[in-house]
């Protein structure tokens, strides 16, 4: 049970490439969520998911876009990367369906993203 | 979400216990009380939660107040790897329902 995994851990990108940040969990969790974290701060949520084929926007959606096309994958794409676009990126998912409604979220080890 | 307010760094010594203290006084009643920490270049790592009875569970305690305006999270024996940024959270007991991050506590352990 590797629970949320997330690659790559690193990458630089010139301003103006794109790329995919990939994401999966083997918990069978439907929701899932990607933040960022710039440093000093603490995590913005860019966006969720809470089952295949549905996604959301969080607080900072711009410059991104998701897929969920299973439940196991939520894939990030940046597509004309910028500076303001380094930070450090954070998948998570959590049990949806539950009586109780309140599951925790499970993180991913992050992607370290530099854009120059 | 009801904002939250944490001390910015707190320091404890090791094995001792660390009480992280968190305001939240426009809690309402359908609220949980989240706590995560973050160790250095890690992803987030949840603690515990809670409504309003006081929680225990392998790693934490957490005591809310009667009012459920303010809430301590109690490592009871601290170590030198709980230095970490401990985030208070609160947060509707929806499922799906977003973590709203403030900027936490610093919590250093010292030998």
């Amino acid at each position: 049970n590797a629970g949320v995994t997330q690659t790559p851990k690193f990458r630089i990108l010139k301003i103006g490439q794109s790329m995919t940040l990939q994401c999966t969990q083997d918990m069978n969790h439907n929701y899932m969520y990607w933040y960022r974290q710039d440093p000093g701060m603490g995590l913005k949520l860019i966006y969720y998911s809470v089952g295949a084929g549905i996604t959301d926007k969080g607080e900072v959606p711009n410059g991104y876009n998701v897929s969920r096309s299973t439940t196991e994958d939520f894939p990030l794409r940046l597509e004309l990367a910028a500076p303001s676009q380094t930070s450090v990126y954070f998948c998570a998912s959590s049990h949806g369906q539950s009586v109780l409604g309140n599951q925790p979220q499970h993180f991913g080890d992050g992607t370290r993203l530099s854009i120059l | 979400d009801a904002k939250t307010t944490q001390p910015t760094s707190m320091d404890c010594a090791e094995g001792r216990a660390a009480n992280l203290p968190c305001n939240h006084s426009t809690i309402s009643g359908n609220e949980y009380v989240y706590w995560y920490r973050q160790i250095h270049s890690q992803g987030p790592q949840y603690i515990i939660h809670g409504l309003k009875n006081n929680e225990t569970n392998e790693m934490a305690s957490l005591i809310i107040t009667e009012d459920r305006k303010s809430s301590t999270l109690i490592l009871p024996h601290a170590t030198l790897r709980d230095t970490a940024v401990y985030y208070c959270i609160v947060r509707v007991g929806t499922s799906g329902s977003r973590l709203t991050f403030g900027e936490g506590t610093q919590l250093t352990v010292n030998p």
